[in-house]
């Protein structure tokens, strides 16, 4: 088995902000993934990576920049805060194109 | 437009009953498919996955899956309120790496 965490839990930020999002994962998974959920809506990906130091965009990566320091770690960033923005950022890897495993999150608010 | 498409958005079920989750894609190079549970507050958990023409059955959960028409099918029976939850599909189709998900189910099961 393995595990991913997500760091922070909780995010809270002003608007114009540049915020950071981290995720580690020790299944040893070559892809990692990051997406946004709004409140009770599916999953919009925003960047993943088949590899270390690669980089694919998503359907929703306007905004942010990811970038994938070593196998285990894979970061978001979020270039400038939107007002009133709030959403749940999902970490996810797998092991090819198999099933994805998810972190527990991160809830964002910006003020 | 969105590659997986999944119906009914909501669906209201009694204890007991039975619980028929939708979604078709329109990737004709599909072929997998995942749904995942994620309860409130939570991040999704596969729960299925299919490749085959055909059923397969797990406790009181079975997935259909038509290839022809890209179909799959999510019956569960004998439905309990510990199963509401946001039901997601996932489809695996060309794209070296990732999925798509559809918009999610919304299922309530009421004592």
């Amino acid at each position: 088995g393995g595990i991913i965490t997500q760091t922070p839990k909780f995010l809270i930020g002003q608007e114009g902000q540049k915020l950071t999002l981290k995720c580690q994962q020790n299944f040893n998974h070559d892809t990692m993934y990051w997406y946004r959920q709004d409140s009770g809506k599916g999953l919009r990906l925003i960047y993943y990576s088949i590899t270390e130091n690669d980089l694919q965009k998503g359907d929703l990566s306007e905004g942010y920049d990811a970038s994938r320091e070593k196998k285990s770690s894979f970061s978001l960033t979020v270039t400038s805060a939107q007002k009133n923005e709030m959403a749940v950022f999902l970490c996810a890897s797998s092991r090819d194109r198999g099933e994805q495993y998810f972190g527990p999150g991160t809830r964002l608010t910006v003020l | 437009q969105q590659k997986v498409q999944q119906s009914p958005e909501s669906l209201i079920v009694p204890e007991g009953g039975m619980a028929s989750l939708n979604c078709t894609s329109s990737d004709r190079n599909v072929d997998y498919f995942w749904w995942y549970r994620q309860h409130s507050g939570k991040s999704p958990k596969m729960l299925m996955s299919i490749f085959s023409n055909g059923e397969k059955e797990e406790g009181r959960f079975t997935v259909h899956l038509n290839k022809a028409s890209l179909h799959t099918s999510l019956h569960i029976r004998d439905s309990q309120p510990s199963d509401s939850a946001l039901y997601l599909c996932a489809a695996r189709g060309s794209a070296l790496g990732r999925l798509h998900f559809g918009a999610g189910t919304q299922l309530i099961v009421i004592p």
